[in-house]
């Protein structure tokens, strides 16, 4: 089993949906969460960055941790075509530390 | 400053030959790390330093693989006699310590034939 867990969808939804992506995870000792943004065939992007539970919020994008239930989401509101990318959770256990990463999931945003 | 930068950007090589690959972090980033990607998957760690203190290797880093990062600036990662299990791409991210967000190159695609 797998430190982190996603769903590698695809999934594809309507222009101006809103969209959830979510990972769970096993080791509770993870700390820092983030999520990154990969367009094909590039680098991830760092999109959004929580230390230990609750929200955060950034625009369109609202990051969510529940560390009870070992379980992160990002919603993505108003998702736009230039969005559909692969969404790559990411968990440190400290600070400034190797990053586990999920496997990815696809989305596809349709005009 | 324009990021973190990787050379080369693809490389296709013959089994059991060597290959290098360079990073060049964000200026004043004290932090890089080395990732691997293959298709359908996340970035895996490899390995990471801490000036030019490589701190921590991981266990899929066998011993055809070694980093350096010689002052503390850009680092190189080399693989000797390639096999085609280490097609992937090797991703470069930097940070300042402390910061919580690492930055990724582009990443240099490998193929061995």
């Amino acid at each position: 089993q797998k430190e982190v867990e996603q769903d590698p969808g695809p999934l594809s939804v309507p222009e101006g949906a809103i969209v959830s992506l979510n990972c769970t995870y096993s080791n509770s000792a993870f700390q820092y969460f983030m999520w990154y943004r990969q367009y094909s065939r590039k680098g991830p992007e760092l999109l959004m960055y929580t230390y230990s539970s609750g929200n955060k919020e950034d625009g369109r994008f609202t990051a969510q941790v529940d560390k009870s239930s070992k379980y992160i989401s990002l919603f993505i509101r108003d998702s736009q075509p230039s969005d559909s990318a692969t969404y790559l959770c990411a968990m440190s256990m400290d600070s400034s530390y190797k990053l586990i990463f999920g496997s990815g999931t696809r989305l596809l945003v349709r005009p | 400053d324009t990021g973190v930068s990787q050379d080369p950007r693809h490389k296709i090589t013959k089994r059991g030959q060597n290959v290098t690959f360079r990073c060049d972090p964000i200026s004043e980033h004290n932090r890089l790390y080395w990732y691997r990607q293959t298709l359908g998957q996340g970035p895996e760690f490899l390995t990471y330093f801490q000036n030019e203190a490589q701190l921590e290797k991981s266990r899929l880093l066998s011993d055809r693989f070694s980093a350096e990062r010689p002052k503390g600036s850009f680092s190189t990662l080399e693989i000797q006699r390639t096999e085609q299990g280490d097609s992937a791409m090797y991703l470069c991210a930097s940070e300042e310590t402390g910061a919580n967000e690492q930055f990724f190159g582009p990443g240099t695609r490998l193929t061995v034939l």
